[in-house]
């Protein structure tokens, strides 16, 4: 299957710990890459593979990966946290890639 | 830096077919894929396809498959999208995307700002 299934919707007290989660097929044999997105923005790339940031992503932000899930988690969210959050991977069985359906991530 | 500038808005009526322009710099344009994905209004992001800028090769999700043509051209690294037959679900915000890969993971980065379609009689 090509789907990714993501909790519609978080949310978080200011400061404190929140983990997204992803779940599908595919995950179990590659890791998935996560994406913020503002109202009128761009998606933004802020974890990739295992647990990688690319510069620019605080590192309040990290990834995890077991068996059929991937996680993002934010630790001491911020209130600039506040957006959508998309998961990302391949589905190599069908040559398709896919994206999770979002979570939107509400900071209290 | 690497840098993706898609083409301006477009509106076109249903039956219409739009191209959409993805202008690459910063890189080697045929080192890296191009991915297209796009967002309808209030809805999540839908990946659309992929062309390979060395060979030109595609992969079109089956959504779109026999309405989309995504071609390059490598002397002005410019990546083009092509919908036809438009409907109005058709109307979104269309991305264009570079892909970067490793092992087993593959991620989009950076992305362009975004052309809207509308598609509207």
């Amino acid at each position: 299957s090509s789907e990714l299934t993501q909790d519609p919707a978080v949310s978080v007290a200011l400061g404190q710990t929140v983990r997204i989660t992803c779940q599908g097929d595919s995950l179990r044999t590659c890791y998935a890459s996560w994406y913020r997105q503002r109202p009128g923005q761009a998606p933004l790339l802020v974890i990739y593979g295992k647990n990688n940031r690319p510069s620019g992503t605080p590192d309040r932000f990290s990834g995890s990966s077991s068996g059929n899930t991937a996680s993002l988690t934010i630790t001491g969210a911020q209130a600039e946290d506040e957006a959508d959050y998309y998961c990302y991977s391949r589905d190599s069985s069908a040559n398709q890639w896919v994206f999770g359906g979002g979570t939107r991530l509400t900071v209290l | 830096q690497v840098q993706l500038v898609q083409s301006g808005a477009e509106v076109k009526q249903p039956g219409a077919s739009v191209k959409v322009s993805c202008k690459t710099s910063g890189y080697t344009f045929t080192s890296h894929w191009i991915h297209w994905v796009r967002q309808a209004p209030g809805q999540g992001l839908e990946w659309m396809g992929i062309i390979n800028a060395n060979d030109g090769g595609t992969v079109y999700a089956q959504k779109v498959q026999g309405r989309v043509t995504v071609t390059r051209d490598t002397s002005t690294s410019t990546v083009h999208m092509e919908l036809s037959s438009l409907r109005s679900d058709d109307t979104a915000v269309y991305y264009c995307a570079r892909d970067v890969s490793g092992v087993m993971v593959w991620w989009l980065d950076p992305w362009g700002q975004g052309t809207l379609v509308t598609v509207s009689s």
